[in-house]
Parts: C-alpha cells; structure tokens; sequence
C-alpha cells in the first residue's frame, strides 16, 4: 500500500545547529511529496513540495530532495532557529481520484536557544 | 493571504448528537478535504470532494458522517450520532490543483462526552 514513514522524535537541537528529519515513501504511480510544518494550536502548513523526481523543494532555508532511487524526500535546515520548533510531517499525493494525501506520523522539533 | 477558516474552533456535544462542522475554503479552489487528528498524533484522511460529488473517501468516513456544499462557499461535515471516540482536532483544506498541495484551516477540536 502506499505509506509515508518518518523519524521519531522528539528532535532536540541547538539553536544554529544542522537539521535532519528522515522521511521515506511506498507509492504505486508517481506521487508528488511534501513537508507540512505544525505549530502548537495551528492546522498544517504546506512548507515545501517536489513534484517530480530529482526536483528539490526548498522555503524558508528548509530543503528536500525527490530521491526515486531511495524513496526518500529527507527534511534539511543548515541553521537552526528556536522559531522552528515545531511538529514537521512528511507527506505524499497519488495525484489520482481525489488527491489524496497521506501523512508521516510527524516529528516534533525542540530547539534550545 | 488567502485562509480557509473553520468554525466553531472548540466544540462539545453530548455522545448521540449531531454536530456540524463548518469550512470556508479559499474562494478560487477547487478540491476539498476534511482530515482529522487525535491527540496531536498521525493526520487521518476522511474525505475529498471535487465538482460537487465526494472523490474519495476513507474507511473512517462511514455512514455517520456526510459533506455538503450547500452554498458554493460553505463546506460542511455533519457527523450524525458522535460517539467517544470522533473526539479529535477536524481539518477542512483547499486546494486549486490537486497534487500542489493543500491550504489547511486552523481546525475545530470536538469533544465528545
């Protein structure tokens, strides 16, 4: 089936250090894939997406990479605020039917200023 | 910046009642989605609606709840009988093309007791 699995958390990092939140995917077809970033007490905003294989999807400083041959799309930052705590949930699309789009369990990111 | 918006932000019913859970999505968009999440945890897909028909829909989404686009701006999710276990925190999204990614409102915690 199609599925979207992501690092646990809690990630705790310093502030300026280096992010990582691992994400990988199991699709049929070719789906589109995005990082959705929660802050307590809000809905989900889109953050970044890649549509197709090899584009890479960056806001923000965020980035991430459509890797076909590793079914990854791995979330970066290279310096961290304490503004970026926050829950982070890779997702895909199937872009078929209805567009639906399933979501990693989402990782929660603490950064200590 | 355009918002979908939802109301009530905070709703309790009694277990058996029927709650209405309203969405105005972003006026040019065309796909729309109710997701929901308990507890902060994994975002759950409920249902898309596309040309005034639902698209897809999940296994969650059984004869208890329906949509509704009464008005060509109000989205609707009508759960009929709440049970315990539908208390969670209810997305309504948009989107204008159905694999960019979608436009989530701030939600509506429902609280059953």
């Amino acid at each position: 089936g199609n599925s979207v699995t992501q690092m646990e958390g809690p990630v705790t990092l310093s502030e300026e250090a280096f992010l990582t939140i691992n994400c990988t995917y199991t699709a049929t077809g070719y789906p589109s894939l995005f990082w959705y970033v929660q802050y307590p007490g809000e809905g989900l905003q889109l953050l970044l997406k890649a549509t197709k294989a090899d584009d890479k999807g960056s806001n923000k400083g965020f980035e991430a990479t459509y890797r076909k041959e590793t079914t990854s799309f791995h979330l970066e930052k290279g310096s961290v605020q304490v503004s970026d705590s926050a829950v982070y949930f890779c997702a895909l699309s199937l872009n078929t039917g209805g567009f639906k789009t399933i979501f990693g369990a989402g990782t929660r990111l603490f950064v200590k200023a | 910046e355009p918002e979908v918006t939802q109301t009530p932000s905070h709703q309790v019913t009694q277990m058996g009642q029927e709650v209405i859970l309203r969405c105005v999505p972003i006026s040019n968009h065309l796909y729309f989605y109710w997701y929901r999440q308990i507890l902060g945890q994994k975002v759950e897909f409920l249902v898309s609606f596309y040309n005034n028909e639902i698209s897809e829909k999940s296994e969650i989404f059984d004869d208890q709840f329906s949509v509704e686009r009464p008005d060509g701006s109000n989205f609707t999710l009508k759960i009929r009988s709440t049970k315990l276990e539908d208390s969670a925190m209810y997305f309504c999204a948009s989107s204008y093309e159905g694999s960019g990614g979608y436009t989530f409102g701030s939600g509506t915690r429902l609280t059953v007791v």
